[in-house]
C-alpha cells in the first residue's frame, strides 16, 4: 500500500541553521509528492510539490528533489528564520488512486 | 471570499447535540474531502466526494454524516459524538481527484470541535 514516513519530531534549530526533514514513501506506480506546512491555529499551506522523478520543488527557500532510486524526497533549506516555526507534513498522491497520504507531521521551532 | 473557508471556527457541544460543520471553496474545483486532526495523530481522511458524488468513506462511525450538495460546498453534520471525538476538523479541495496529475489540495482552516 501507499504510506509517507518523516522523520519524528520535534526539531529546534537556531535562526540560520541548515535545516532538512527526512521523508520516505512506499507506493506503486509514479506518484506525486508535496510538502504542506501548518502554523499555529491554521490549515495547511502547499509549500513545494514534485510530479515524477528528479524533478526538484522549491518556494520561499525550501527544496527538495524527488528521488526514485531511494524513494525519498527530503526538505531542505539553508537558512531558517524564527518565522518558519510550523509543523511540515510530507505527502503523496497515488497515481490512478484518489486519496493523498501525509507523514505524521514535524514539528519545527527556531529560536533567535 | 477566496480559497476554502470553515464555518464555525470553533465549535463546543455536549454528547446529545446536534450540530453541522460548513465547508466552502470559490476555487471551482471538483474534488473536496473532510479531514480529522487530532494531536500526535497523523492526519485522517474521512471522506472525499468528487462531483458531488462520495468517492471515499474511511471506516467513519456513523454518527458523522456529510453531505455534498453541489461541488462548492460540503458539510460534515454532527450528532451523538463522543470526547474522543474532539479534534480539529479540516476540509480541503482539489481539482480533480489525487491520482497521478499533481493536483494539490487546498485546506480551509479548520474547525476546533470540543465534546464535552
Amino acid at each position: 500500500g501507499n504510506s509517507v514516513t518523516q522523520m519524528e519530531g520535534p526539531v529546534t534549530l537556531s535562526e540560520e541553521a541548515f535545516l532538512t526533514i527526512n521523508c520516505t514513501y512506499t507506493a506503486t506506480g509514479y506518484p506525486s509528492l508535496f510538502w504542506y506546512v501548518q502554523y499555529p491555529g491554521e490549515g495547511l499551506q502547499l509549500l513545494l510539490k514534485a510530479t515524477k522523478a528528479d524533478d526538484k520543488g522549491s518556494n520561499k527557500g525550501f527544496e527538495a528533489t524527488y528521488r526514485k532510486e531511494t524513494t525519498s524526497f527530503h526538505l531542505e533549506k539553508g537558512s531558517v528564520q524564527v518565522s518558519d516555526s510550523a509543523v511540515y507534513f510530507c505527502a503523496l498522491s497515488d497515481q490512478g488512486g484518489n486519496q493523498f497520504y501525509f507523514g505524521t507531521g514535524t514539528s519545527l521551532t527556531v529560536i533567535p | 471570499e477566496t480559497g476554502v473557508t470553515q464555518t464555525p471556527r470553533h465549535l463546543v457541544m455536549g454528547m446529545t447535540n446536534k450540530k453541522s460543520l460548513k465547508c466552502e471553496q470559490h476555487l471551482g474545483h471538483n474534488a473536496m474531502y473532510w479531514y480529522k486532526q487530532s494531536a500526535k495523530k497523523p492526519l485522517e481522511l474521512m471522506f472525499v466526494y468528487n462531483f458531488k458524488e462520495q468517492t471515499e468513506n474511511n471506516s467513519v462511525p456513523s454518527r458523522f454524516s456529510p453531505e455534498c450538495p453541489n461541488s462548492s460546498h460540503l458539510f460534515l453534520h454532527l450528532h451523538t459524538l463522543q470526547p474522543e471525538d474532539s479534534a480539529l476538523y479540516l476540509c480541503a479541495s482539489s481539482q480533480d481527484l489525487a491520482g497521478g496529475q499533481g493536483y494539490e489540495q487546498y485546506f480551509g482552516p479548520g474547525t476546533r470541535l470540543t465534546v464535552t
